[in-house]
């Protein structure tokens, strides 16, 4: 079956430093990829979107690309903020299976000032 | 517009009680999805409604949970009995389409301790 899998946590920062959180999937046909962003007590939020291979997802400074020769869809970020921490999770949303999607375990992210 | 509406926000009961969460989703969403997270892994699925019916119920442990979403707007996802093991956030979530490219809205979920 499907599966995604994320770089283990947790990931601490300094402010404007560079960041790159690992994440690769494994599925059958070509699936949609997404990584969502979770603060404290919310709900997860959509952060960005690729939706097939090379495309390029990106959103708030963050940027992913759509690898589908290593099956892999890295998350990064240039200059994180104390305001960026929380914990991420990479998705895949697969044309069957009625549109379900598979969700990694995340990684959760410091930001020191 | 309105976010997916979930409650309550927070439930503690002893194992063997029953709880019931309530989710209401953003207007217009035929496809809802109830997940549970436990603390320190991704959201696992439930089950997922298209409209009233059910989708995809083969997560869904149906000795103990059940779920419904009646006139294919809000819906109910119910345990009983709980176990220790229930102890988790339940995530709503609401789609408009089936369509692979859209991700989903979240609730804010219920974080239910069962002790």
């Amino acid at each position: 079956g499907d599966s995604v899998t994320q770089m283990e946590g947790p990931v601490t920062l300094s402010e404007e430093a560079f960041l790159t959180i690992n994440c690769t999937y494994t599925a059958t046909g070509y699936p949609s990829l997404f990584w969502y962003v979770q603060y404290p007590g919310e709900g997860l939020q959509l952060l960005l979107k690729a939706t097939k291979a090379d495309d390029k997802g990106s959103n708030k400074g963050f940027e992913a690309t759509y690898r589908k020769e290593t099956t892999s869809f890295h998350l990064e970020k240039g200059s994180v903020q104390v305001s960026d921490s929380a914990v991420y999770f990479c998705a895949l949303r697969h044309n069957t299976n009625a549109g379900k999607s598979t969700f990694g375990d995340g990684t959760t992210l410091t930001v020191k000032p | 517009e309105a976010g997916v509406a979930q409650s309550p926000r927070y439930k503690i009961i002893e194992k063997r009680q029953s709880v019931a969460f309530w989710c209401n989703p953003i207007s217009g969403h035929a496809t809802l999805y109830w997940y549970q997270q436990i603390l320190g892994q991704g959201p696992k699925l439930l089950i997922q409604f298209q409209n009233n019916g059910v989708v995809d119920d083969s997560q869904l442990p149906k000795d103990r949970f059940s779920a419904e979403r009646l006139k294919g707007v809000d819906s109910t996802l119910k345990i009983q009995p709980a176990k220790l093991e229930d102890s988790a956030v339940y995530l709503c979530a609401s789609s408009a389409l089936r369509d692979r490219a859209n991700g989903y809205t979240f609730g804010s979920g219920t974080r239910l301790t069962v002790v």
